[in-house]
């Protein structure tokens, strides 16, 4: 199985902050990558797939990148709403896997 | 609007089984592939199995594969998911999930609230 090791795992940010959530696979994943948000009262949404895409609704203030084994979700101004936490998801191979999830908390 | 609500969830003893609902709404639900994923308490998420949109192929973790079997009956809008030979660490809240996809890609669009299952004696 692919392995998804995300860093950090707990972030604390301020208002307006940008930040930025890192995810490397244990090989390459060749972009296909998605990236989901949970909300403390365990909401999923998708945010990011096929590691650049921004999925319908979501803010322009989100974005990811990467390639090869490298990957990343940028926030670049945090809002109040943004505080949870965060899953990268490979689909390259099967099984898909996540990484073990960043908690973005209010500094 | 898309829905997709869980039910079926409880405390069960070790050994025994426990089925799975998915009603899903707001979408041709036999358009799409369907998915559970797991989270166990304070811990990160696990794809348990799929189920391609017509119900023929289904693919299992290994964790699972050969205890849960994964289901759909178009005709009503739900996925389900029976679960046998339940063990402690299947101890989670068990989402639905649509998978959306083309031939460049897929990613879980639309996900239910969950079911919490406690296996325990």
């Amino acid at each position: 199985d692919i392995q998804m090791t995300q860093t950090p795992s707990s972030m604390p940010a301020s208002l307006g902050e940008r930040v930025t959530i890192s995810c490397r696979a244990s090989q390459g994943i060749s972009n296909y990558l998605n990236w989901y948000q949970q909300k403390p009262d365990g909401t999923i949404k998708p945010l990011i797939y096929y590691t650049s895409n921004l999925q319908s609704g979501v803010p322009s203030r989100f974005s990811g990148s990467g390639s090869g084994t490298d990957y990343s979700l940028t926030i670049s101004s945090l809002e109040p709403e943004d505080f949870a936490m965060y899953y990268c998801q490979q689909y390259d191979s099967s099984p898909p896997t996540f990484g073990s999830g960043t908690k973005l908390e209010i500094k | 609007e898309v829905q997709l609500v869980e039910s079926g969830g409880g405390l069960v003893q070790p050994g025994r089984s426990l089925k799975l609902s998915c009603a899903a709404s707001g979408f041709t639900f036999s358009d799409y592939n369907m998915a559970w994923v797991r989270q166990a308490p304070t811990k990160g998420l696990e794809w348990v199995a799929s189920i391609s949109y017509g119900g023929s192929n289904t693919h299992y973790g290994d964790s699972v594969k050969g205890r849960f079997t994964i289901s759909r009956d178009n005709a009503k809008s739900t996925l389900y998911l029976q679960m046998d030979s339940l063990r402690s660490e299947d101890t989670a809240t068990y989402y639905c999930a649509r998978q959306a996809y083309t031939t460049d890609y897929w990613y879980f669009d639309f996900w239910g609230p969950g079911t919490m299952v406690t296996v325990s004696s």
